[in-house]
């Protein structure tokens, strides 16, 4: 079982549209939890950090379930630059801080 | 402003050369990391370093190595190229305590 899973899609969202996708993680010592953002052919980058209380930046909010072990991207009002590669990233706390990887789940933004 | 460079984008190389790919960070992080993405996974660790001249396994360490003489570079080195070594490689950095900021990434084929 993969450590950290993503459903791949792709998913085909109209622009306007709200979508939301989750990723699952297998090892309940997990402690932060992030979301980057890939686009084609380019580096990952931070979107946002996943706090315990949830978080939202302007059209995207983040949710932790530290029961079921899954966080969640909500993105409202979807616009056709959202279109990216989701990855989805959850770490140990250590002095090292190594991050597991979700594969990533792919978002098309159609006009 | 944080600033991840790689060597190359792009490389071309022949089955058993020796192939150095180089990281250079200007944040003065002290963790730097070696990935590798291919499609439908994760990104992989290869090798991480937590301080000059200090270095660790990651997942995949196995056909690489790595150098670290410098706080600011990170060098990948793999030995003798082999085909499964066509992929993308990152290089990332980060302070022990915060998340990772990648490099551009170099896209590697192994002919």
């Amino acid at each position: 079982r993969k450590e950290v899973e993503q459903d791949p899609g792709p998913f085909n969202v109209p622009e306007g549209a709200t979508v939301a996708f989750n990723c699952t993680y297998s090892n309940s010592a997990s402690q932060s939890f992030f979301w980057y953002r890939q686009d084609c052919r380019k580096e990952p980058k931070l979107l946002m950090s996943v706090y315990s209380s949830g978080n939202e930046d302007g059209r995207f909010t983040a949710q932790l379930n530290r029961a079921s072990q899954y966080i969640s991207l909500l993105i409202r009002d979807s616009k056709l630059s959202d279109s990216a590669t989701y990855l989805c990233v959850v770490s140990f706390m250590d002095s090292n801080y190594q991050l597991i990887w979700g594969a990533g789940t792919k978002l098309i933004i159609k006009p | 402003d944080v600033k991840v460079t790689q060597s190359s984008r792009y490389l071309v190389k022949r089955t058993g050369e020796k192939v150095f790919l180089e990281c250079v960070q200007d944040m003065d992080h002290e963790n730097m990391f070696w990935y590798r993405q291919d499609p439908g996974l994760g990104l992989r660790l290869i090798y991480f370093s937590y301080d000059v001249k200090m270095k660790e396994k990651g997942d995949i360490p196995e056909g690489y190595s790595v150098s670290r003489e410098k706080k600011e570079r990170f060098s990948l080195i793999l030995e003798s190229a082999s085909t499964n070594q066509t992929s993308m490689y990152l290089c990332a950095s980060s302070t022990p305590t915060d998340t990772q900021y990648f490099g551009p990434g170099t896209r590697l084929t192994v002919l």
